[in-house]
């Protein structure tokens, strides 16, 4: 079955704490990207990867980091979390055919809680 | 600075009319729209798209109407059904420019109501 699947689904931690939320596609997509959600604001872009070792900032970039070393897998790592960055993380995989957009596949999400 | 637009936050509407879903975008680099759909507790999913040289795509009893004088689209769900019931994510893109990063807006609920 192709999947996005995300890592823990839920967690609550403490501020200062570092945490990665995993991220792994079985489809060969070459594009992944993380999104958060708040209330009011919808769905916002963190970081994206174009392909291995390729990555860039989204709209909110700041407090996360991302690597992409292998295709299927594309962790977001909070290294010193914050109150402000509890939130509903989407992890999201599309094939990448150079210009032409394609469908975007989300995970479940991981309701992320920092106290 | 808000590039794509849902106005209204909530939708409701009784089983078997239409629900009509509104976006509006100010990038007019924008030449790919897509609607997403999501359920709590779920990611979005993809529902349909449109490409900014077709001014309406049809799925079933989805269609979607792009006008790009006005820089608008919107969402026509003919007829309406409890299973509707869902936020929905407008989202742009500009592959043209050499990435590819969807933009969303921050969704509509809507409400079909038996």
């Amino acid at each position: 079955e192709a999947q996005v699947t995300q890592n823990p689904r839920y967690l609550i931690t403490v501020t200062g704490k570092k945490l990665t939320v995993t991220c792994s596609q079985n489809m060969n997509h070459e594009y992944m990207s993380w999104y958060r959600q708040d209330p009011g604001l919808g769905l916002r872009q963190i970081y994206y990867s174009m392909n291995v070792e390729v990555t860039d900032k989204g709209d909110v970039p700041e407090g996360y980091k991302v690597s992409r070393k292998e295709k299927r897998n594309f962790p977001l790592i909070l290294e010193s979390p914050s109150p402000n960055q509890t939130s509903l993380y989407f992890c999201a995989s599309s094939r990448w055919v150079g210009g032409a957009s394609g469908e975007l596949f989300f995970g479940e999400g991981s309701r992320l809680t920092v106290l | 600075d808000q590039q794509v637009k849902q106005n209204s936050p909530s939708l409701s509407v009784q089983e078997g009319r239409i629900s009509i879903l509104n976006c509006d975008y100010t990038n007019s680099m924008f030449d790919y729209f897509l609607w997403y759909k999501k359920y709590p507790a779920e990611g979005p999913t993809f529902l349909i798209s449109i490409s900014s040289i077709k001014d309406k795509n049809e799925d079933g009893r989805f269609t979607v109407f792009l006008n790009k004088s006005a820089k608008h689209l919107s969402l026509h769900i003919v007829p309406s059904q409890p299973g509707d019931s869902a936020v929905y994510f407008c989202a742009a893109n500009s592959p043209g420019a050499g990435s590819y990063q969807l933009t969303f807006g921050k969704g509509t609920k809507l409400s079909v109501i038996p």
